[in-house]
């Protein structure tokens, strides 16, 4: 299996601020790696695909970037409505996620 | 609007089954793969198993493997996931979710049913 690691596990931010989630790949999984927000109590709702491409619907202060291993989610401009937890799930081999990142307003 | 609404979910006990329902609505079901996935209390998010738009190819993560068998009823458009053997480490919500055409990520997902194996 593929395994994802993210970081950092939980992260503290103010509003309006930029913020920056990581996720390594166990092996090169050639850009096949998607972003998801889960707000507490709810299901998981896609936000990029492709390592960078946005999902219908997403505010575009959401961007994904990176390539081989190495991938990141960055937040511009944090608003209220972002505080969730976020993971990353690699689909380049059989779909496997990376730990969470829980997101909280400082 | 695409709806997945699963059921069936519950306290059970250890070695016992149970059958879990995700009904859809919205959209072709028949052109999609279709995908469980779990999550364990305050842990992260699993992979449980994936099956193809006809129901001619099924998938597994090597836990489950021989104990859950995933199937699907296009005519009725509902997905299914058995669930036999059980063990207190399959205790978690357990989500529907509709695989993109374009690769095994999830662009839908049902609001989970929570499953519980304890004695």
């Amino acid at each position: 299996d593929i395994q994802m690691t993210q970081s950092p596990a939980s992260l503290s931010a103010s509003l309006g601020e930029t913020v920056t989630i990581e996720c390594r790949a166990s092996e090169d999984i050639y850009n096949g790696l998607a972003w998801y927000q889960q707000k507490p109590g709810k299901s998981p709702q896609l936000l990029i695909y492709n390592a960078n491409s946005l999902h219908t619907g997403v505010p575009s202060r959401f961007s994904g970037s990176g390539s081989g291993t190495q991938y990141s989610l960055k937040i511009n401009s944090l608003q209220s409505e972002d505080v969730a937890s976020y993971f990353c799930q690699q689909y380049y081999n059989y779909p496997t996620f990376g730990g969470g990142t829980k997101l909280e307003l400082k | 609007e695409v709806q997945l609404v699963e059921s069936g979910g519950g306290l059970v006990q250890p070695g016992r089954s149970m059958k879990l329902s995700c009904a859809a609505s919205g959209f072709t079901f028949n052109n999609y793969d279709m995908a469980w996935v779990c999550q364990a209390p305050k842990k992260g998010l699993e992979w449980v198993a994936t099956i193809s738009y006809d129901g001619s190819s099924t998938y597994y993560r090597d836990s489950v493997k021989g104990r859950f068998t995933i199937s699907r009823d296009n005519a009725k458009s509902t997905l299914y996931l058995q669930m036999d053997s059980l063990r207190s480490e399959d205790t978690a919500t357990y989500y529907c979710a509709r695989q993109t055409a374009f690769g095994p990520y999830f662009d839908y997902w049902g609001q989970g049913v929570m499953v519980t194996v304890s004695s």
